[in-house]
């Protein structure tokens, strides 16, 4: 399986914009990039995800690099409810299988 | 839509006992998964189905875990006998056929002492 490489942790000031790296050097023609985001005691939930272009969801956005081999996940004005640990993860597309890594942890100061 | 139900939300037992955890996916979900989730860590996919088949369960250990889905809807994921490097969150995630969205349960705690 390819590999992602995060950041282990980002702070950010509440209601400006979080740009979550993630590189992904030896990705596949066929990973779809995918981000998960799992808050305090609860379990992972899907923030988006893509394949070659730029995607935009209420949630957030991802670019994706013209290589593919790095994506940042942009939130576009943190809230507190935005601090959780954020997943960027490579799915060869039909195989459905997520494998997680450590993930970036983002805290918001208020 | 209701979302992926797990019981018991938490549980604690002593080392060599049995332990059994259930889930019930989200209606029509066909691929079901269990993940281990260690205190700082990410979680770690133990099994996953596709309908009641095994798709993967290469990171189960087999000798003390085991998992069925029968008739494709429910599973269950037992622990026999548990040991302390048990200690997780265990959580089930389910999602459509190639869909790529996959929706997680809070999870069941496990502590084992």
């Amino acid at each position: 399986d390819a590999k992602t490489t995060q950041p282990n942790s980002m702070e950010s000031n509440e209601e400006e914009p979080v740009h979550l790296p993630c590189n992904h050097s030896t990705i596949s023609g066929t990973d779809y990039i995918h981000w998960y985001r799992q808050l305090p005691s609860q379990g992972p939930e899907y923030v988006i995800h893509g394949l070659t272009s730029n995607v935009n969801n209420r949630m957030a956005s991802l670019a994706i690099a013209e290589d593919r081999k790095s994506s940042t996940l942009i939130l576009h004005r943190a809230t507190l409810r935005d601090a959780a640990v954020y997943y960027c993860i490579l799915d060869d597309f039909g195989n459905e299988k997520l494998t997680f890594g450590t993930g970036t942890r983002l805290t918001i100061i208020p | 839509e209701a979302g992926v139900a797990q019981s018991p939300r938490y549980k604690i037992i002593e080392k060599r006992q049995s332990v059994a955890f259930w889930c019930n996916p989200i209606s029509g979900h066909a691929t079901l998964y269990w993940y281990q989730q260690i205190l700082g860590q990410g979680p770690k996919l133990l099994i996953q189905f596709q309908n009641n088949g095994v798709v993967d369960d290469s990171q189960l250990p087999k000798d003390r875990f085991s998992a069925e889905r029968l008739k494709g809807v429910d599973s269950t994921l037992k622990i026999q006998p548990a040991k302390l490097e048990d200690s997780a969150v265990y959580l089930c995630a389910s999602s459509y056929p190639l869909n790529t969205e996959a929706f997680f349960g809070q999870g069941t705690r496990l502590t084992v002492v």
